[in-house]
């Protein structure tokens, strides 16, 4: 399984671009990259996914890298809402299904 | 539309009971996946349940076991339980057992093991 690398922590001031990085460079060709985030006591939400293009939706944009090895996660405004652990997981398939394989992740603090 | 829907919400268990938590997938939803989240670690795989049937597994002793029902909601099923046990569960469905399809998790449920 594809590891990925993020690091811990990240503070963003309100109103300003946060921009996320991950560092996936033993990615398999077929394996997508995800992000998640979670926010304190509650559950993982879907951000956004890529596998090789660029993506935008209205959360984020994913930008991978050409040769895949690592991706940036961008929200364009942050707010506080936005103050959250996020995930960068490389999806895996386990038989005919599959898992997320989620690291430590990166706390980004949104402050005013 | 209703979102996954997990209970209780949390449970205190003594060491060596057993424990039922209880899952329910999203409308249109066919596969339900169980993490176990650590406090201060990120969700670990237990399982997937696709169509009733054990889909995938993660390196997670047998005495973790679970359910899927023909309404697609599920159960995990907790024997023997130890004090490493106590972590926030988490569930989540998805409209396939196959990638890209994105996973949409509970809130969780909380257990604490004394």
């Amino acid at each position: 399984d594809a590891k990925t690398t993020q690091p811990p922590s990240m503070d963003c001031a309100e109103g300003r671009a946060a921009n996320l990085p991950c560092n996936h460079s033993t990615i398999s060709g077929n394996e997508y990259v995800y992000w998640y985030r979670q926010i304190h006591s509650q559950g993982p939400q879907y951000i956004i996914h890529g596998l090789k293009n660029n993506e935008t939706n209205e959360m984020a944009s994913l930008i991978i890298t050409e040769d895949r090895k690592s991706s940036t996660l961008i929200l364009p405004h942050a707010t506080l809402r936005d103050t959250a652990v996020y995930y960068c997981i490389v999806r895996v398939l386990t038989g005919g299904g599959n898992k997320l394989t989620f690291g430590t992740g990166t706390q980004l603090k949104v402050e005013l | 539309e209703t979102g996954v829907t997990q209970s209780p919400t949390h449970l205190i268990k003594t060491r060596g009971q057993q424990v039922t938590l209880r899952c329910s997938s999203q409308s249109g939803h066919n596969t339900v996946s169980w993490y176990q989240q650590a406090l201060g670690q990120g969700p670990q795989f237990i399982f997937q349940y696709y169509r009733e049937e054990e889909n995938g597994r993660g390196n997670f002793p047998p005495r973790f076991s679970g359910l899927q029902f023909p309404n697609y909601s599920s159960e995990l099923n907790v024997n023997a339980l130890e004090l490493d046990d106590s972590a926030l569960y988490l569930c989540a469905s998805s409209p396939g057992a196959g990638s890209p399809y994105e996973q949409y998790f509970g809130p969780g449920t909380r257990l604490t093991v004394t």
